[in-house]
């Protein structure tokens, strides 16, 4: 079955990069995702990564996929304390329309 | 602002009295998702929409969850006789038809259910 496991927390000091890591298990998902989660607030796509590259690099995040592993990883250079949130990885599995979620890693920065 | 919007944010209720939430979706999105997370888990899927036709819905749906999309485009999440497991944040998403864009959800702000 579907499964998408990440580790819970994480805390960083402003000014570090932040990487936060992601196992999946379904092989067919054609798209992975990262959603931040501010608190009170819906969630929000961060950035995505199509299941045939390896790297996708947007501004101060950047995502590496092993398909062989199954990892995903989310690298936010330079983080500040407004990265402070919840870090939800995704997969898109095989239905094209639903997305399987982990249970998010509370990214907490430190001044 | 044209983002998913959902009503109400937060509903407090007692044990055994039915809830209704209502979602409406980016307007030209015609797939209408409604997700439930509880605290320290991501979101779980519960159903699925495209246009008024409800596709798949999930196992955690039980029989006294009740979702509708009538006209393709507001859609509504009936609780009947709510208990206190139903305590949870329910997510409203949309997205595009098939096809179009990059499968991402987009996101209301949730409706947070307090069950007493």
């Amino acid at each position: 079955g579907e499964d998408v496991e990440q580790s819970l927390f994480l805390s960083v000091r402003e000014g570090d990069s932040s990487v936060i890591n992601c196992t999946y298990t379904d092989s067919s998902s054609t798209y992975l995702y990262w959603y931040k989660q501010e608190p009170g607030a819906g969630l929000q796509l961060l950035t995505y990564i199509f299941s045939n590259m390896d790297m996708k690099q947007d501004q101060r995040l950047t995502v590496l996929l092993n398909k062989k592993d199954k990892h995903l990883s989310l690298r936010i250079a330079d983080t500040q304390t407004g990265d402070s949130a919840i870090y939800f990885c995704a997969e898109s599995g095989g239905s094209n329309y639903k997305l399987t979620f982990g249970k998010g890693t509370l990214l907490t920065v430190n001044p | 602002d044209t983002g998913v919007s959902q009503d109400p944010r937060h509903k407090i209720t007692k044990r055994g009295q039915n809830v209704t939430f209502r979602c409406d979706p980016i307007s030209e999105h015609n797939r209408l998702y409604w997700y439930r997370q509880t605290l320290g888990q991501g979101p779980e899927f519960l159903t699925y929409f495209q246009n008024e036709a409800q596709l798949e819905k999930s196992r955690l749906l039980s029989d006294r969850f009740s979702a509708e999309r009538p006209k393709g485009s507001f859609s509504t999440l009936e609780i009947q006789r709510t208990e206190q497991g139903d305590s949870a944040m329910y997510l409203c998403a949309s997205s595009p038809r098939q096809g179009r864009g990059t499968g991402e959800l987009f996101f209301g702000e949730g409706s947070r259910l307090t069950v007493l």
